[in-house]
């Protein structure tokens, strides 16, 4: 089976410009995640969904930052405009109601510059 | 409150010799722990993971992680550390029950010297 799939893997933007991250969860899970790593505060968790409904937005660092799951297969997570401080890796994540344990994948590397 | 404290943020052991990560919890309700690893510029991959079955847990390449109520600790072992073993390991630790809410610890860098 697939993996959790994300694009693109890097990006790097400009100061100001709108920013999209996508992700495709693991086909059968009805839980998504989105992380935000930088080595100053470790792995934080931004915004989950469930059965596509956003469920707990409080980690999202603030109104530039957006996240929507239109259907099960599909998610975005936007940054507008985009700021310097915002460079991370951003990291989806699904899981499997009845089970614990999140898989996450590869990751998109965001630079603004 | 649930946390997770990962007492070493850096570890080197020779390859062939047995490997030691530790990690303790806090949390207020029975857990779930985990392991990931990621490797450099890689996603998170489950290593193993505790979800009050087996105290014991055997995970993927080797590693195993015993679960210590009493002691609050979550330590992640290996008989034999492999060059590919170089990598950075997560302790989580989440509410039994609910599987959303993961806390990180901050992580250890695993070195293998050859």
């Amino acid at each position: 089976d697939a993996g959790v799939i994300q694009s693109p893997r890097h990006e790097v933007t400009e100061m100001g410009q709108e920013v999209t991250l996508r992700c495709k969860p693991i086909s059968g899970h009805d839980y998504l995640f989105w992380y935000r790593q930088t080595m100053m505060r470790g792995l934080e968790l931004l915004i989950y969904f469930n059965n596509n409904v956003p469920i707990d937005d409080s980690g999202m660092p603030e109104d530039r930052f957006s996240a929507k799951m239109p259907n099960a297969s599909f998610s975005t997570l936007k940054i507008q405009p985009s700021e310097p401080r915002d460079s991370a890796v951003y990291f989806c994540a699904s899981r499997r109601t009845g089970r614990y344990e999140q898989y996450f994948g590869p990751g998109t590397r965001l630079t603004v510059t | 409150a649930q946390s997770v404290t990962q007492l070493d943020s850096h570890v080197s052991v020779s390859e062939g010799t047995p490997v030691l990560l530790r990690c303790n919890y806090s949390s207020s309700y029975s857990p779930s722990l985990f392991w990931y690893v990621q490797h450099p510029n890689k996603g998170l991959q489950l290593l193993l993971k505790y979800t009050s079955a087996a105290t014991l847990v055997k995970g993927i390449n080797g590693f195993e992680a015993e679960f210590k109520k009493s002691e609050t600790s979550f330590h992640l072992t290996k008989p034999s550390a492999h060059m590919s073993d170089a990598a950075e390991y997560f302790c989580v630790v989440s509410e039994s029950g609910t599987g959303n809410q993961f806390y990180f610890g901050t992580g250890t860098s695993l070195t293998v010297i050859p």
